[in-house]
């Protein structure tokens, strides 16, 4: 299995709801990360789990919360958002070390409205 | 920090012409690795290509081959023999061989459209 899966294809919430991404891979990449991104701009780093346990936090309102319960799967929890937050969520994989790198597996993302 | 310039928002081709994206980067690194991605609007980012810094040969994948300048920091894309399923955003993007915290982080260009026209 080479893929990245990302579910749903696409969400449409208000922005008192509660929802939640999901990400899942079966490489043994033990890196997983979530990507922000815009119409017509490249991907935005959002979080980086490392062996399931967050490794960086690009300064990303606490509307929005990861979760990695597995090296198999990461999450992205949603709540409160903005209409601002529209965009699509890119979901991505990789290896955790040495010695050749191969690049990230990206999903095909998930594309977030908020209304 | 690095940066990824490409300075092309928007190219087209002739199918079955030859193309060329441009992308430069600045480090302070000696290695590094460098990557092509794909987004065409399916949305999925598909790697193209990548190129290992301290590999003075250039890449080459079937139709894609970069044109990798160390000295210059320079690291191109040239498609031959261009097809409609080309036509998508490509994205260059660089990469520390550090690994911090166990995780690689991507840095990207802000991409350029190709369209191909039939």
């Amino acid at each position: 299995d080479t893929e990245v899966t990302q579910t749903p294809k696409h969400l449409v919430m208000g922005m008192t709801n509660k929802k939640s991404l999901k990400c899942e891979q079966h490489m043994g990449h033990r890196a997983m990360y979530w990507y922000k991104q815009k119409a017509k701009k490249p991907p935005e780093l959002m979080f980086v789990y490392s062996y399931e346990k967050l490794s960086i936090n690009e300064s990303v309102p606490s509307r929005f919360s990861p979760e990695c319960p597995n090296s198999s799967l990461l999450n992205l929890h949603l709540h409160a958002l903005q209409p601002e937050d529209s965009a699509l969520y890119l979901c991505a994989s990789s290896q955790a070390g040495p010695p050749r790198y191969y690049g990230y597996t990206f999903g095909s993302g998930t594309r977030l409205t908020v209304v | 920090a690095q940066t990824v310039t490409q300075s092309q928002p928007e190219m087209s081709v002739q199918e079955a012409e030859t193309v060329t994206l441009s992308c430069t980067y600045d480090t302070s690194e000696s290695d590094y690795y460098l990557f092509w991605y794909k987004q065409p609007p399916s949305r999925q980012m598909i790697l193209v290509i990548r190129q290992e810094a301290y590999k003075q040969q250039n890449a080459t994948e079937n139709r894609f081959s970069v044109n990798f300048q160390k000295a210059a920091k320079s690291f191109s894309l040239k498609i031959s023999d261009s097809q409609l399923g080309d036509a998508a955003m490509y994205f260059c993007a660089y990469m520390d061989t550090y690994s911090g915290a166990g995780s690689y982080q991507l840095t990207f260009g802000k991409g350029t459209k190709l369209s191909v026209i039939p």
